[in-house]
Order: C-alpha cells, then sequence, then structure tokens
C-alpha cells in the first residue's frame, strides 16, 4: 500500500538559517507532492505542488526538490523566520486518481527561535 | 477569495448524543470531504463526496455518517458519538479533476470532545 513518512516530528533552527524539511514516500507513480502549512488550531493551506517530472519548484522564499529515485521531497525554508513556526505538510497524490486519494503525512513541526 | 466555512469550531456533547458538524463551501467545488486529525496520525480521510447525494467511504467510516444535499453543503453526522471521536474534524473541498486540479481547500476545524 502507499504509505508516506515525514521523518521528523519536530525541528526547532535559529531565524535566518535554512529549514530543511523531508517527505518520503513509497508504492506510488506517477505522482505528485503538496505542502501544505498548518497553524495550531487552524486548517491546512495549500502552499506548492511538484509534480514527479519536476526537479524543483520554488516560490518566494520557499523551495521544493523532488527525487524520484530516492522517492524524496525536500522543502526548504530560506531566511528563516519566527512567522514561519508552524506544523507543515506533504501529501501524495496520483495523476490519474481524484483527490480522495491523496494521502497526507502526519507533519512536522518547524520552530523558529530569535 | 477560496473560502470553507464549518459552521461549530468548539463543541463538547455527551456520550450516545447525535452530532451534526456543517460545512459549506463558495467555490462551486465538486468535491466535498471530511477528515479528522489526531496527533501522530496524521489526516484521515472519513468520507468524499464528488457530487451532490454521492459519497464514498474513506479510511475510518465506521461510526460516522454523511448528507450532501447541495452542492455547496456537507454535513458529517455522529450517529452515537464515543469518547474515541474526540478529535479536530476538517471540512474540505476541491474542483472535480485529477492530477494538479486537487489542491485541497480547508476549513478553520471543529474540535469536538466527547465526554
Amino acid at each position: 500500500s502507499q504509505k508516506i513518512e515525514q521523518n521528523s516530528e519536530a525541528l526547532n533552527i535559529q531565524e535566518g538559517k535554512t529549514a530543511t524539511l523531508t517527505c518520503n514516500y513509497t508504492n506510488y507513480s506517477p505522482a505528485y507532492l503538496q505542502w501544505y502549512r498548518q497553524d495550531p488550531g487552524r486548517g491546512p493551506v495549500f502552499l506548492l505542488l511538484i509534480r514527479e517530472n519536476e526537479k524543483e519548484k520554488r516560490k518566494e522564499r520557499l523551495k521544493v526538490t523532488f527525487d524520484t529515485t530516492l522517492k524524496q521531497s525536500l522543502f526548504h525554508i530560506t531566511a528563516s523566520q519566527p512567522a514561519d513556526s508552524a506544523t507543515y505538510l506533504c501529501a501524495l497524490g496520483s495523476q490519474y486518481s481524484s483527490a480522495s486519494k491523496i494521502i497526507f503525512g502526519s507533519g512536522t513541526r518547524l520552530s523558529i527561535r530569535p | 477569495d477560496v473560502k470553507v466555512t464549518q459552521s461549530s469550531r468548539y463543541l463538547v456533547k455527551r456520550t450516545g448524543e447525535k452530532v451534526f458538524l456543517e460545512c459549506v463551501q463558495d467555490m462551486d467545488h465538486e468535491n466535498m470531504f471530511w477528515y479528522r486529525q489526531d496527533p501522530g496520525l496524521g489526516l484521515r480521510l472519513i468520507y468524499f463526496s464528488y457530487d451532490v447525494k454521492m459519497k464514498e467511504k474513506g479510511d475510518i467510516p465506521e461510526g460516522y455518517s454523511v448528507s450532501r444535499e447541495k452542492k455547496e453543503r456537507f454535513s458529517l453526522i455522529l450517529e452515537s458519538a464515543s469518547t474515541n471521536q474526540t478529535s479536530m474534524y476538517l471540512c474540505a473541498s476541491s474542483p472535480r479533476g485529477t492530477g494538479e486540479r486537487n489542491t485541497i481547500y480547508f476549513g478553520e476545524g471543529s474540535w469536538l470532545t466527547v465526554v
């Protein structure tokens, strides 16, 4: 069965550094990966999507990579700020399936200390 | 702006009560979802609806039912609430289609405590 894992439950880094979050998956192809941000007590908000045939995608200070050999996506926040503190979820979907088949990781809680 | 609105943010119900969680979306999306989110378990799909009156069971449908009488509205019903249904419930919607059209828009969540 398909499986998606976010390796770190929590990540704590210094303001200004680059935060890197990892998402690994198995038994899913072709695929796209989505990243969502979730603030405490709120619903997740979509940030970025990367397709399997894309190596990298950027949006402002965010960068996502997709390595289909390793079956892994990395999510980077450069020049991190305390306001970036949140839980980040990755989600895996197939190009040929509906949104009901998207599976979510359990999230990485990112804390940026001043 | 995309909007999914859940009617109740916080509820406390007694064991055995029937509970209704209501959700409305204003994006004219065909798909609507109910998830529950528990620490360490991530988001789990309870039910999915792809059209009015149409529904599919998700990963954990036991103890729940749903109703979609209008396109914009999707209700989750706990027939007889139990303490193990204490959780955060998230309603969501997305446009019909596959692949990149499957961006999911979430509501703010409903925190349900069953005592």
